[in-house]
């Protein structure tokens, strides 16, 4: 079974500073992809970023980075110089290779102070 | 990147009556797609998985004859929520993959409030 674990219900990071997101999953597939994704308080899902399992660079998106450890089974969004806009929900997400249901952590609420 | 367009985004229904939620692909096939329901502060949670053309696959412990999937195009499917009781009040997302497996689109989510 898969699973995705998000254990920051909520963080908070001062304007211009780096953020790191945690999300650790498990999976008994070889081939998955991993996601992130943005849900600002109007509720729709923003995609921010992608990982395949066998990629063997990080992804990085503009201010977005995601720390691959795949090791340690875990995938953790790096959001660089936060900015107020940044404040919304984040889940991280897992698909496996040639499917299409994905799974959802519980989320982490990002508050960026300025 | 590619455009799912969902409608309404939101509704406030009468207990007992039925609400429909469109969802559409605009500028690509939408093989698949899928329902989802999210409660407040809460992940989002996949109710059904609709291929164009067939029926619906329901996850477990969603009851398939209170919400109707309907994915008739390539473009559009439809969710029903038929009989709606306040307990069905909730946010409900779609998305939508062309084939291409990593990606999958959403729509903006629907609201629903019955009263």
């Amino acid at each position: 079974a898969q699973k995705i674990t998000q254990t920051q219900p909520g963080m908070f990071v001062q304007e211009k500073e780096a953020v790191t997101l945690d999300c650790t999953y498990d999976t008994s597939d070889q081939s998955y992809g991993l996601f992130w994704y943005k849900q600002p308080s109007s509720g729709e899902m923003i995609f921010l970023i992608y990982q395949g399992s066998y990629d063997e660079q990080n992804a990085t998106e503009g201010r977005y980075s995601l720390n691959f450890q795949k090791a340690r089974k875990s995938a953790n969004l790096v959001i660089s110089a936060s900015q107020l806009g940044d404040s919304a929900m984040y889940f991280c997400a897992m698909r496996a290779t040639g499917g299409f249901k994905t799974i959802f952590g519980a989320g982490t609420r990002l508050f960026v102070k300025a | 990147g590619a455009v799912v367009s969902q409608h309404p985004s939101w509704v406030i229904c009468k207990s007992g009556t039925s609400v429909k939620i469109e969802c559409r692909s605009l500028d690509f096939q939408a093989t698949t797609m899928f329902w989802y329901r999210q409660f407040p502060k809460q992940s989002l949670m996949l109710m059904a998985t609709s291929n164009e053309g067939s029926k619906a696959t329901y996850e477990q412990g969603v009851e398939k004859d209170k919400f109707l999937i309907n994915h008739a195009s390539l473009t559009l499917s439809t969710l029903t929520v038929t009989s709606a009781h306040p307990e069905d009040s909730s946010f409900y997302i779609c998305s939508a993959t062309g084939g291409t497996w990593a990606e999958a689109f959403f729509g903006q989510g629907t609201r629903l409030t019955v009263v």
